[in-house]
């Protein structure tokens, strides 16, 4: 049991670079959720999904997209990285997500992009 | 949407002393606050939580209280040790649904040897 898993650990993208973020969790959680952390700042919701085929926006969500087409996956997507999206971005899941569902948490990715 | 205020951002005391750390809230309907410990370079875990059915909750050397009518609820940590030192978060529900949780801006605490 891997828990939550986010690759690559480290990226370094040029302004207007694309890429994805990767989370996995083999939990069976329904729900699943992306956050950036950045210094000061605590953590921002960014996206969110209740399950397969099922995506929200959070608090941050200008610059990124997101899919659920498998339990298990939850990519994040950005199209054209910009400077202001250097940060740590963390993956979560838990069963559900009703008040008091425990958050799981991935080990991040940090961003940098120049 | 919800607002957490958390104090203070940093946080020095001595080994074997308490620590306390602060947050406030603003959703009266919020029910579910956890605490989140992040070492530096790792992932935030989840350390204790509390429901709003109960004033206090305690597990070893830590503890939450909630004051639902003053709306704030606290981190108690006594006899710190010097794996104690890390950054903690508060949180509270972001809202109705499923809006995962707004954090507080997290407390640096330090242990002093």
């Amino acid at each position: 049991n891997a828990g939550v898993t986010q690759t690559p650990k480290f990226q370094v993208l040029k302004t207007g670079q694309s890429m994805t973020l990767q989370c996995a969790q083999d939990m069976n959680h329904e729900y699943m959720s992306w956050y950036r952390q950045d210094p000061g700042m605590g953590l921002r919701l960014i996206h969110y999904s209740v399950g397969a085929g099922i995506t929200d926006q959070g608090e941050v969500p200008n610059g990124y997209n997101v899919s659920r087409s498998t339990t298990e996956d939850f990519p994040l997507r950005l199209l054209s990285a910009a400077p202001s999206q250097t940060s740590v971005y963390f993956c979560a899941s838990s069963y559900g997500w009703g008040e008091g569902e425990t958050q799981y948490f991935g080990p991040g990715t940090r961003l940098l992009v120049l | 949407g919800e607002n957490v205020e958390q104090h203070p951002s940093t946080l020095s005391v001595q080994e074997g002393d308490s620590a306390v750390i602060k947050c406030t809230y603003s959703d009266s309907a919020s029910n579910y606050f956890p605490w989140y410990k992040q070492e530096l370079g790792k992932r935030p875990q989840l350390i204790i939580d509390i429901r709003s059915n109960v004033g206090e909750k305690k597990d070893q050397r830590i503890a939450v209280t909630l004051n639902k009518t003053a709306k704030h609820f606290s981190l108690h940590i006594t006899e710190t040790q010097p794996e104690d030192s890390a950054v903690y978060f508060c949180a509270a529900p972001s809202g109705g649904g499923a809006d995962g949780l707004t954090f507080g801006k997290g407390t640096h605490l330090i242990i002093q040897p």
